[in-house]
């Protein structure tokens, strides 16, 4: 298994653009999320999804936009680019037997940065 | 505002000593306390993990200690080694979706 994989590993966007983070798990895990990492904060909840179909805000919701349309793929959208947005994108699913979503296991990271 | 507090934020440890990081949460709804470590460049992987009806649980040389009526709980590395150079993050979750990380202990261990 590949585990948890992510695409870009790092970007660098100008102020409004848009682009796409891309997550997928080969685990058939039903939960996933989208974390961000900034120093000194940990990591902080965007959006998270608990199956095809459904998805839901987290902690830092907005400017990103998320759909799972599949088990397996997990997508993260910036809207308009924005240098607060400047972090590294952490996205994660958890197994069937967590309960409580606090069993995660975590892609590499895409680090963006937005000028 | 951080509804898990993390401390203290870094520690320089030797080859040998225990390493301590403490952790103090607010929302009774929490009912599950995971530890996850990271290196450099890396995701975040899961280390230890507690429920509130345990004091204690250890696997090799990670410890967690829970105070359930404290609300604290907290990671103790034995024997602590090189190897174990990285950022470690305390957590709570209350079910899906609500899983609130702590801000992190940046860990140094000298030769």
């Amino acid at each position: 298994n590949a585990g948890v994989t992510q695409t870009p590993k790092f970007q660098v966007l100008k102020t409004g653009q848009s682009m796409t983070l891309q997550c997928a798990q080969d685990m058939n895990h039903e939960y996933m999320s989208w974390y961000r990492q900034d120093p000194g904060m940990g990591l902080r909840l965007i959006h998270y999804s608990v199956g095809a179909g459904i998805t839901d805000q987290g902690e830092v919701p907005n400017g990103y936009n998320v759909s799972r349309s599949t088990t397996e793929d997990f997508p993260l959208r910036l809207l308009s680019a924005a240098p607060s947005q400047t972090s590294v994108y952490f996205c994660a699913s958890s197994p069937p037997g967590d309960t409580r979503g606090g069993t995660q296991y975590f892609g590499p990271g895409t680090r963006l940065l937005v000028l | 505002q951080q509804q898990v507090k993390q401390s203290p934020q870094s520690l320089i440890v030797q080859k040998g000593g225990i390493s301590i990081i403490n952790c103090a949460y607010e929302n009774t709804a929490f009912d599950y306390f995971p530890w996850y470590q990271q290196f450099p460049g890396k995701g975040p992987a899961l280390l230890i993990a507690i429920r509130p009806d345990v004091s204690e649980k250890k696997e090799g040389r990670f410890t967690i200690s829970f105070n359930k009526s404290a609300k604290q709980f907290s990671l103790h590395i034995m024997d602590s080694q090189p190897g174990d150079s990285a950022t470690y993050f305390c957590a709570a979750s209350g079910g899906w979706g609500k899983l609130q990380f702590g801000a992190g202990t940046q860990v140094v261990v000298t030769p």
